[in-house]
């Protein structure tokens, strides 16, 4: 079955950095898209990036664009989103999914969610 | 940058439908997906490609996409619906969530 384990939360002072990790495992990871969303405490789903199978394609939110560097390693099944710059406003949990970005445009498999707490 | 919007909440009775509705420029022109959250839990898809049904949910739930508004609709809603749900549109290769809807079933 497909699982997707995040990992690499914390808390951070701002201006700090964080990179987060996503362990994925039950599908061939090389195969697909993968994408961060992330959720602020009482709020609802902000996209932040996405990367494509090989990682030739990339996109960024405007809010995390020039910041935030989304990555993956195919033979290690695993995406990461390393985090600089961080902002109060950044404290979210944050989610990684398997997307389809090249149909559709859908998320079919979330992890648990990593929480990422910026206060100094 | 593109928006979607939904109804903060929508209430329904056990048993009747249940509609929200997701509204933006063009919407029917874009693949729509829609996604059910409960407190303390991950998303979890329930509608993709406007109107299919990920493997495992259930046929009460349905939608459909025209000129500006996806419509999720859930029929012969149950307690088990009770949730927050978010639609999300992909527009010139960037991810839209709407600000979610929270279903009460009372």
């Amino acid at each position: 079955q497909v699982q997707l384990v995040e990992s690499g939360g914390g808390l951070v002072k701002p201006g700090g950095s964080l990179r987060l990790s996503c362990a994925a495992s039950g599908f061939t990871f090389s195969d697909y898209y993968m994408t961060w969303i992330r959720q602020a405490p009482g709020k609802g789903l902000e996209w932040v990036s996405y990367i494509s199978r090989s990682g030739s394609t990339i996109y960024y939110a405007d809010s995390v664009k020039g910041r935030f560097t989304i990555s993956r390693d195919n033979a290690k099944n695993s995406l990461y989103l390393q985090m600089n710059s961080l902002r109060a406003e950044d404290t979210a949990v944050y989610y990684c999914a398997r997307f389809l970005g090249d149909s559709s445009g859908y998320s079919d498999y979330w992890g648990q969610g990593t929480l990422v707490t910026v206060s100094s | 940058s593109y928006d979607l919007t939904q109804p903060p909440s929508v209430s329904v009775s056990p048993g009747q439908t249940a509609s929200i509705t997701c509204s933006g420029d063009k919407l029917g022109a874009k693949y729509t997906c829609w996604y059910q959250q409960k407190p303390g839990h991950s998303p979890v898809l329930v509608i993709y490609q406007d109107n299919r049904r990920p493997s495992g949910i259930p046929e009460r739930f349905s939608g459909s996409n025209s000129e500006n508004t996806a419509t999720l609709t859930i029929s012969g809603t149950q307690a088990m619906d009770e949730a927050d749900y978010y639609c999300q549109a992909w527009d010139s290769g960037t991810v839209v969530f709407g600000g979610g809807s929270k279903l009460t079933v009372l």
